[in-house]
């Protein structure tokens, strides 16, 4: 089966600190991963996406994501965290299975204090 | 520069009643989507249409009808409203690919009272 936990509900960070949002995903196929961002009263936005190019993949406002094929992961982190970057943050998976599917994560809230 | 464009924002409706909410794109999508957020849940799929004329049940699709009117327009009704249908309800839209970026409307807050 496949599946998309985010090991977090909820992680608050300072201002200026690092930020980690942690994904990992279960796929019998070639997955493409994807983090969308929403912030209140707002539909998603994405972030950046992993499709068997490059790993580390770099994305909008400074996040960036690394796929670990061995560890089944897709952790969105951010070096520095700004108050704009409150917002829930969606790890996606796609896959082909004959048909297009795609996976939502329950989402992880994020608190930047100042 | 509009993109996915959802109505109405708000509603609220009785037991019973019926409601049409609608949608539609203007990047020239075939795919698009229906989904429903509520809390902890992250985003189900109510119905999706894969290209026009063409429409497919999704993960929560029970209570709810949908019409791809052309390759623009894909519309939500909700024939007999009930309380678990209140939701926070996105319409998104996609090229056809499982690469593929979906872009979300505003979304379309509905309480069933």
């Amino acid at each position: 089966a496949q599946s998309v936990t985010q090991l977090d509900s909820h992680v608050s960070v300072s201002e200026g600190t690092p930020v980690l949002l942690r994904c990992n995903y279960s796929s019998s196929y070639s997955p493409s991963l994807f983090w969308y961002v929403q912030h209140p009263n707002k539909g998603l936005q994405l972030l950046l996406k992993y499709t068997s190019a490059a790993t580390l993949v770099k994305g909008i406002n400074g996040f960036e994501a690394e796929f670990k094929k061995s560890e089944t992961s897709f952790h969105l982190t951010k070096p520095s965290a700004h108050m704009s970057d409150a917002a829930e943050y969606f790890c996606v998976v796609s896959i082909n299975t004959g048909g297009f599917k795609t996976i939502f994560g329950a989402g992880t809230r994020l608190f930047v204090k100042a | 520069n509009a993109g996915v464009t959802q109505t109405p924002k708000f509603q609220v409706l009785k037991t019973g009643q019926s409601m049409t909410l609608q949608c539609a794109q203007d990047m020239n999508h075939n795919s698009m989507y229906w989904y429903r957020q509520d809390p902890g849940m992250g985003l189900r799929l109510i119905y999706y249409s894969a290209s026009e004329g063409t429409t497919d049940k999704g993960e929560v699709p029970n209570g709810y009808n949908v019409s791809r009117l052309n390759k623009r327009e894909f519309s939500l009704r909700l024939e007999s409203a009930a309380p678990s249908q209140t939701s926070v309800y996105f319409c998104a839209s996609s090229e056809r690919g499982q690469a593929a970026t979906i872009y979300f409307g505003e979304g379309s807050w509905l309480t069933v009272v």
